[in-house]
């Protein structure tokens, strides 16, 4: 099955640390993925939807030079939270599309729990 | 713009069946999904309807009616590992072939 890798984990990091997190499509290309950022007992808020070799799509009341995205490849995709505070803390989830629209589900990355201190 | 609902919490028994509801107002649907949650962990997939009516998978199955924009999950012979926040996400149409924008989450607690 499609398998999407995200790391680092879980980061801490004192306030004012740029942190990168990366997410990889292990066994398929990915044309578009998707950083999502999730609160305690909350669902899932889409961020940004990345495309290789194109600029994000950011959804509205996302700061696009607060969270940079890259995705340089089709099987690579990086989120940068820049001077993260501890506003920032959350848990952030990748996700990629396997293929085009279709009928195929999105896959996700077993997430990125972020700690600001 | 788009509007997913789904109940917060439920509780059920184990061995009973279950059905959370989502009901969706959106601009552009191409599909909607369920996910399971646990906590700390990242969303599963279980399912997907394009089209009117039943998908059934084992013991999860999930209902579509585009008209009424609604939908339900299933859930039969509960066992106490299905605990977990049920996610019901709709595939929004965009020009760059579709983002899924995910409902609340209903936490389902199956009790012995």
């Amino acid at each position: 099955g499609a398998v999407v890798s995200q790391h680092p984990s879980w980061v801490i990091c004192k306030s004012g640390t740029s942190v990168k997190i990366e997410c990889r499509s292990l066994d398929f290309q990915a044309t578009t993925m998707f950083w999502y950022r999730q609160f305690p007992k909350q669902s899932l808020m889409l961020m940004a939807t990345s495309n290789e070799g194109s600029k994000a799509t950011y959804e509205q009341g996302v700061e696009k030079d607060k969270f940079l995205i890259n995705h340089a490849s089709l099987t690579l995709s990086t989120l940068t939270v820049t001077s993260a505070h501890p506003e920032d803390s959350s848990f952030y989830i990748c996700s990629a599309r396997k293929g085009s629209v279709s009928n195929q589900p999105q896959h996700f990355g077993d997430g990125t729990r972020l700690s600001i201190l | 713009g788009q509007n997913i609902d789904q109940p917060t919490e439920m509780t059920a028994t184990e061995g009973a069946i279950v059905q959370i509801n989502c009901t969706y107002q959106t601009s552009g649907f191409n599909g909607l999904f369920w996910y399971q949650q646990h906590a700390g962990e990242a969303p599963t997939f279980l399912s997907y309807n394009v089209l009117d009516g039943l998908e059934e998978k084992g013991r999860f199955s999930s209902f579509l009616s585009r008209s009424k924009g609604y939908s339900y999950l299933l859930l039969k012979e509960l066992q106490m590992k299905d605990s977990a926040s049920y996610l019901c996400a709709v595939r929004e149409v965009d020009n760059q072939g579709g983002k899924l924008i995910f409902g609340q989450g209903t936490e389902l607690s199956v009790k012995p």
